[in-house]
């Protein structure tokens, strides 16, 4: 079946520090790819997307770019922020127009001043 | 403002006493869904609903049922409660994805049960 694999957790970084969060993924057909990011307390919220390859998503200075060939979708930030730690979720949505979210387990940024 | 809203927030119950935890969406969304949140687990998906009537199990149904009576409600029951249903609950909505064109999931702020 599908599945989403991401680096553990927690990573720890300082202010201005560059992020990468390793996503891969195994899927039949071509998924649809999306990170989730969780601040504390609070539920769900779409971070990015890309729903082909070499397709690359971008929010907040977030971006993260799907490839095939690899089957990756790597988080990436150039310059972090305290305001970034939270949780962060790879997900993918099988391509049958069935919107179930098959997710990774989560990787938890703490960044510190 | 659009939301999903749940309720409650916390919830801590003993063995066997059935609860309900609510799910309510402003958006006129089709799809609803409800997830736990397990350490390590990530989110796992209990049951979805693609329309009013029309309900089917996720990954990990065992224990929970669900009703769509109306299109903006979507409980989660559990009728007898265990321990092992100890977890974060976060129930979800979206549109209905038409071919080829996947739409973001909006997801309420959870429900934390404890189960003693």
């Amino acid at each position: 079946g599908n599945s989403v694999t991401q680096m553990e957790g927690p990573v720890t970084l300082s202010e201005e520090a560059f992020l990468t969060i390793n996503c891969t993924y195994t899927a039949t057909g071509y998924p649809s790819l999306f990170w989730y990011v969780q601040y504390p307390g609070e539920g769900l919220q779409l971070l990015l997307k890309a729903t082909k390859a070499d397709d690359k998503g971008s929010n907040k200075g977030f971006e993260a770019t799907y490839r095939k060939e690899t089957t990756s979708f790597h988080l990436e930030k150039g310059s972090v922020q305290v305001s970034d730690s939270a949780v962060y979720f790879c997900a993918l949505s099988e391509s049958t127009g069935f919107q179930k979210l098959v997710f990774g387990t989560g990787t938890r940024l703490l960044v510190s001043p | 403002e659009a939301q999903v809203t749940q309720n409650p927030r916390y919830l801590i119950t003993v063995t066997g006493k059935k609860l309900t935890v609510t799910c309510s969406q402003n958006m006129n969304h089709e799809y609803m869904s409800w997830y736990r949140q397990d350490p390590g687990l990530g989110l796992r998906q209990i049951y979805y609903s693609m329309n009013v009537e029309v309900t089917d199990k996720g990954d990990v149904p065992e224990g929970y049922k669900v009703s769509r009576k109306e299109k903006r409600n979507f409980p989660l029951i559990l009728e007898s409660p265990s321990p092992n249903q100890t977890s974060l609950y976060f129930c979800a909505s979206s549109p209905q994805w038409p071919s080829g064109s996947p739409y973001e999931q909006y997801f309420g702020p959870g429900t934390r049960l404890t189960v003693t």
